[in-house]
């Protein structure tokens, strides 16, 4: 069975940081593309990142408004993957996905993020 | 940026009714491999989203052969061919030919 749990989501003040993890099992994750996605209180869907596998050198693509405040990232070894979110904003409020592959398969429950002072 | 553009925003079914969803985007989703990265997800509530059809018109693992997509360049369709109450839910097209990957803001689909 096929499992993404996203974890590292709360409440947290503008200007802070959280990390965002996913752990993942039952299929082969070190050829995954995984990718990041959002869900804002209006119920839109707005990618984020994605992060390639090995044999495309983890190539890694970003949403232009988050580039250089969030961090994709991946290890093999733990099925895993990671987002560093720092600056937040209060627009980021939302809940945050972790999905595999780049047409978005299987998806993680999500882990709510709270922006707010 | 692409942008998808969904209709309706809202449908209202009875149960049995074909319906139909509607997805055109801003450039052409065909990719220089020949495959449109054009795929659709359902969000039945209080769930995360669900890939009921990916690359335009394969069918996700498990999902009912009620639901077809089709299309071409810009312009996609989604049937649900005889609407079951567990099909109620938001329905989103989402493209990934091209980075950014974008989504439809959503059509919902309701009992009428």
């Amino acid at each position: 069975e096929v499992q993404l749990v996203e974890t590292g989501g709360g409440l947290v003040q503008p200007g802070n940081s959280l990390k965002l993890s996913c752990a993942t099992s039952g299929f082969t994750f070190s050829t995954a593309w995984m990718n990041w996605i959002r869900q804002t209180p209006g119920k839109r869907l707005e990618w984020l990142a994605q992060i390639e596998d090995k044999s495309n050198n983890y190539f890694i693509s970003y949403l232009e408004s988050v580039k250089g405040r969030f961090t994709i990232s991946r290890d093999d070894s733990k099925s895993s993957v990671y987002l560093q979110m720092n600056n937040l904003k209060e627009e980021d409020t939302a809940i945050y996905y972790c999905t595999a592959s780049s047409w978005f398969a299987y998806w993680g429950q999500g882990t709510l993020v709270t922006v707010s002072s | 940026d692409i942008v998808l553009t969904q209709t309706p925003p809202t449908l209202s079914a009875t149960i049995g009714q074909s319906v139909s969803i509607s997805c055109r985007s801003s450039q052409s989703l065909l990719h220089s491999n020949g495959i449109t990265y054009l795929n659709w997800l359902i969000q039945r509530p209080g769930q995360p989203p669900q890939l009921l059809i990916y690359f335009l018109s394969r069918l996700e693992s498990g999902v009912p052969n009620r639901f077809t997509g089709s299309g071409s360049g810009t312009d996609f369709t989604l049937k649900i061919s005889g609407v079951e109450a567990d099909d109620l839910g938001f329905y989103y097209c989402v493209q990934s030919t091209h980075i950014p990957y974008t989504f439809g803001p959503g059509t919902k689909l309701e009992l009428k």
